[in-house]
């Protein structure tokens, strides 16, 4: 059964840090893994969507890489601002067509 | 910008009682899901639709839940008799096809007391 995983939970760095969200999953046979935005009381924004042939997906100031064989994923955010204050969720497409989320991680950047 | 669109935003009922929670996908898109969101849990697979029949569920998704697609927009969700547990946040999602970005609604809170 796929598990996926985020560390840490929580997470606070100074305003303009660059950081890093982990995001682990145990069953390699995926489709593709998507990561996501919520802000307190609000749905889900798609940031970047990695499918399982690529390795890495860019979009502005974000950085996602995928390693399918061992199970993990990074979502690397550059120049951290408070904007970018939300919690972050990872989700793996499985093959047999389910979405497992994880349980995310609360990103504040200090001003 | 296209949006998925869910009403209400909170919904509020009695134990036992019937609720529809009601999505408007994006319009040119094929594929609808149900996911919910327990207070402080993860955000958990329910149902997905597409060609007017569901296409997986998970094992959530029992009896006392059904999904509809009424006319050319809606998509709705069906709890026939609501429980304390089902209280929760509710995301319907929408994509144009299995394997691309899902777009989120911003959800329907459902608290039932």
């Amino acid at each position: 059964k796929q598990e996926v995983t985020q560390i840490p939970a929580a997470l606070s760095v100074p305003e303009g840090e660059n950081l890093v969200l982990n995001c682990s999953f145990t069953d390699s046979a995926i489709y593709n893994l998507q990561w996501f935005r919520q802000d307190p009381g609000k749905g889900l924004t798609s940031l970047l969507l990695i499918q399982s042939s690529q390795r890495e997906q860019t979009s502005g100031r974000l950085n996602a890489s995928l390693d399918k064989s061992s199970g993990r994923s990074t979502l690397y955010i550059a120049a951290s601002q408070p904007g970018d204050s939300a919690t972050y969720l990872c989700a793996v497409l499985n093959r047999d067509d389910k979405i497992i989320f994880g349980k995310g991680t609360r990103l504040h950047i200090l001003p | 910008e296209p949006e998925v669109t869910q009403t209400p935003s909170h919904q509020v009922t009695q134990m036992g009682q019937e609720v529809i929670l009601r999505c408007v996908p994006i319009s040119n898109h094929l594929y609808f899901y149900w996911y919910r969101q327990i207070l402080g849990q993860k955000v958990e697979f329910l149902v997905s639709f597409y060609n007017n029949e569901i296409s997986e569920k998970s094992e959530i998704f029992d009896d006392q839940f059904s999904v509809e697609r009424p006319d050319g927009s809606n998509f709705t969700l069906k709890i026939r008799s609501t429980k304390l547990e089902d209280s929760a946040m509710y995301f319907c999602a929408s994509t144009i096809s299995a394997k691309n970005i899902q777009y989120f609604g911003a959800g329907t809170r459902l608290s039932v007391l």
